[in-house]
C-alpha cells in the first residue's frame, strides 16, 4: 500500500516568492495535517483539514495557508518567502478528525536563498 | 512556551542495551502520546504510542511507561541494535500533535 506521498522532493526558492507544496495522503485517509520541522527541532504544527475544512490552525502567520481538495489531497501554499521559512514541510494524514494515529510522507525540504 | 519537554538531547549505548528517553508535558488536556523515530532525510515514523487510561504500553523492543500524577512518559528500547541508530521524538495531543526537540540515538556496535 502506498504511503503518504508529497511533491516535490526539494525545492529552492528566492525570498519574496510563493511556493506550493502537494501531498496525497494514505488511500481512506481523510484528515491530513501540515507541520514544519527546522533542522534540529521536531515538527511544528501548521493547519489540519478534514472532509476539506480547516479544523485547527497553528501559530503561523497568514503567509501560510492550505486548502484539501475532495479527493483528500491537499496543498500548502506559502507566500512572501523569507529565509526563515526554509524547513523540512512535513504532511501526515490520518483516518479520522481527531487524527491521532498520524503516518507521515517524506517531507518537502525547501531552501530559501 | 514549551509543552513538550524531552531529554536527553543525545545518548549513546552499546549494542545490547537499553535506550531511554524521557518527556514531560504541561497541558493536562493531552490525551495522546506517541514516540516517532526518524532517519536522516525521511519523515518521522510512528513507533508506539499511548492514551493515559494505561501506565505502560510494550511492543517488541519499544515500551512506553506513562505516570499521568508526574506528566511524564518515557521510552524504552530494550536490547539497542545499530539499527536503533536515529532521531526519536516524543509528542503529545488532544485534537493535534505538540512535538518535543528530539533525542539523537546512537548504538555503538
Amino acid at each position: 500500500d502506498a504511503g503518504v506521498t508529497q511533491s516535490p522532493t526539494h525545492l529552492i526558492k528566492t525570498r519574496g516568492q510563493h511556493v506550493t507544496l502537494r501531498c496525497s495522503p494514505i488511500s481512506g485517509h481523510k484528515s491530513v495535517s501540515w507541520y514544519q520541522q527546522v533542522l534540529g527541532q521536531g515538527p511544528q504544527f501548521i493547519f489540519q483539514y478534514y472532509e476539506k475544512e480547516e479544523r485547527g490552525r497553528g501559530n503561523f502567520p497568514d503567509r501560510f495557508s492550505a486548502r484539501q481538495f475532495p479527493n483528500y489531497s491537499s496543498e500548502l501554499n506559502v507566500n512572501a518567502l523569507l529565509l526563515g521559512d526554509s524547513a523540512l514541510y512535513l504532511c501526515a494524514s490520518s483516518l479520522l478528525e481527531i487524527g491521532y494515529e498520524q503516518y507521515f510522507g517524506p517531507g518537502t525540504r525547501l531552501t530559501v536563498t | 512556551q514549551q509543552q513538550v519537554k524531552q531529554s536527553p538531547q543525545s545518548l549513546i549505548v552499546q549494542k545490547g542495551g537499553i535506550s531511554i528517553i524521557n518527556c514531560a508535558y504541561e497541558n493536562t488536556a493531552f490525551d495522546y502520546f506517541p514516540w516517532y523515530q526518524q532517519f536522516p532525510g525521511k519523515g518521522p515514523a510512528l513507533l508506539i504510542a499511548i492514551r493515559p487510561d494505561v501506565s505502560e504500553k510494550k511492543e517488541g523492543r519499544f515500551t512506553i511507561s506513562f505516570n499521568k500524577s508526574a506528566k511524564q512518559f518515557s521510552l524504552h528500547i530494550m536490547d539497542s541494535q545499530p539499527g536503533d541508530s536515529a532521531t526519536y521524538f516524543c509528542a503529545a495531543g488532544y485534537s493535534t500533535l505538540t512535538f518535543g526537540k528530539g533525542t539523537m540515538l546512537l548504538v555503538s556496535p
